[in-house]
This record gives C-alpha cells, sequence and structure tokens, in this order.
C-alpha cells in the first residue's frame, strides 16, 4: 500500500464534457505529482504541488486542465472540454520523505473519452 | 533523441534464467535512478532506486548504474512468471525544481513457465 488513493478508479465521458478527478495521499506526504500514461508509453509528468503550491506545471498541461491541492492534502485534476486525446490513465503520485524523489504512485484513474 | 530510451521488447526468458533490462537516459547531470513495475491495467510500482555508480541489489534485482556511460540496468535473478511485466527506467533531471520524474517506454518482460 502506497498510502495514495485516487477516484474514481475509471471515468468514461462523452467528448466535450468536464471530468475532475481526486488524489487523496496520506498527510505526511509533502510533494505530489501528476502524471498522464497512455498506451505503450511511460507516464509523463503534468504538475507538481509541495503543500498546497503548484510550483511546476508541463507545456502538456494545456489551457483545459486545472490543478488544486487546497490545504496541502487531497488534489483534484479538471479537465474541462475533453477532446478523444485526453484518454489515458491519469496516476498522481507522491514522496514519503523530504530528502528523497522516490515517488509511490496511486492506482490511477483511467479515463474514456467516446 | 528521446530522453529515457529502453528497449520496448517484448523481451522472454524461461522460468529460473536472469533477465536483463536496460536504459540509457540523455541528460548526464541526472542524479537519482528508479525502475518501476507496472502489471496490465495497473499503476507502476517501484522496484528499486539507485543513487551512485555501481551495483546495488535487493533480494532478486540488482539495479546497476553507470553515469560516465549513462545507462543503467536492472537484473532480475531466478525469473518468476509473476515477473511479467512492464518495467519503466525513470529518471530526475538536473533541471527544474519540481523534481519530476522522467520515464523510458518500457521494457515488456515475459518470464516463460
Amino acid at each position: 500500500d502506497t498510502g495514495v488513493s485516487q477516484n474514481p478508479r475509471h471515468k468514461i465521458t462523452k467528448r466535450g464534457q468536464n471530468v475532475t478527478f481526486r488524489c487523496d495521499p496520506i498527510s505526511e506526504h509533502n510533494r505530489l505529482y501528476w502524471y498522464r500514461q497512455t498506451l505503450g508509453q511511460g507516464p509523463e509528468f503534468l504538475t507538481y504541488f509541495q503543500n498546497e503550491a503548484q510550483l511546476e506545471k508541463s507545456r502538456l498541461l494545456s489551457d483545459r486542465f486545472s490543478a488544486e491541492r487546497p490545504k496541502g492534502s487531497f488534489s483534484t485534476l479538471e479537465i474541462q472540454r475533453t477532446e478523444q486525446g485526453d484518454s489515458a490513465m491519469y496516476l498522481c503520485a507522491t514522496t514519503r520523505d523530504k530528502s528523497t524523489d522516490t515517488q509511490y504512485f496511486g492506482p490511477g484513474t483511467r479515463l474514456t473519452v467516446l | 533523441q528521446k530522453e529515457v530510451e529502453q528497449n520496448s521488447g517484448p523481451l522472454s526468458v524461461p522460468e529460473g534464467a536472469i533477465a536483463s533490462l536496460n536504459c540509457t537516459y540523455s541528460d548526464r547531470g541526472s542524479q537519482s535512478f528508479f525502475w518501476y513495475r507496472q502489471y496490465s491495467g495497473k499503476s507502476p510500482e517501484l522496484i528499486m532506486f539507485i543513487y551512485s555508480n555501481g551495483d546495488k541489489e535487493d533480494g532478486r534485482f540488482t539495479a546497476q548504474l553507470n553515469k560516465a556511460s549513462q545507462y543503467v540496468s536492472l537484473l532480475i535473478r531466478d525469473s518468476q512468471p509473476s515477473d511479467s511485466a512492464t518495467y519503466l527506467c525513470a529518471v530526475n533531471p538536473s533541471s527544474g525544481s519540481a523534481r519530476q520524474l522522467t520515464f523510458g517506454s518500457g521494457t515488456q518482460l515475459t518470464v516463460l513457465p
């Protein structure tokens, strides 16, 4: 158990709809990352939070994507006006220790855009 | 050139053999290196990390790092069918403050009973 949960585990939506995913780490995980993974590829970095501050965003993160981490606890990733190309596994990862880069992944949310 | 490169496979080895998985990276200043295992439909699971040149052993797994050659490998001894999965190499680049990981595309390993 990595101490990271994600909900929902699966989401099917129609093109143009908005979707929101949630990541819940246990309280002492201060750094939180969102990645996206498509079939046959490794995860790609989307954005990063240090506590509640969003410190870096990938250029992959278009204006349709927004992420928050209120109070430095859980985080949400919202995709507006979904497109078929958004279909992927969305992964949340956290670090348990401030001195290490080791990241542990949650189970992911699989998004299918029809 | 991709930042982290892995042979996509598939790599097949018989049960009990040694599986050797390789990874090269382009950022010479990279400091941290990770191997994740990913079963189909599941999220990546950390197997090992290595920071220093040389070998690091953990049970049946050995990670090897050669920073001069920009090369990191994972050896799996006494391979078991349950080791069949995709293995992802990840590198923490030297630039950027986020310390996010850059992943290869993964090598698919099949251990044949």
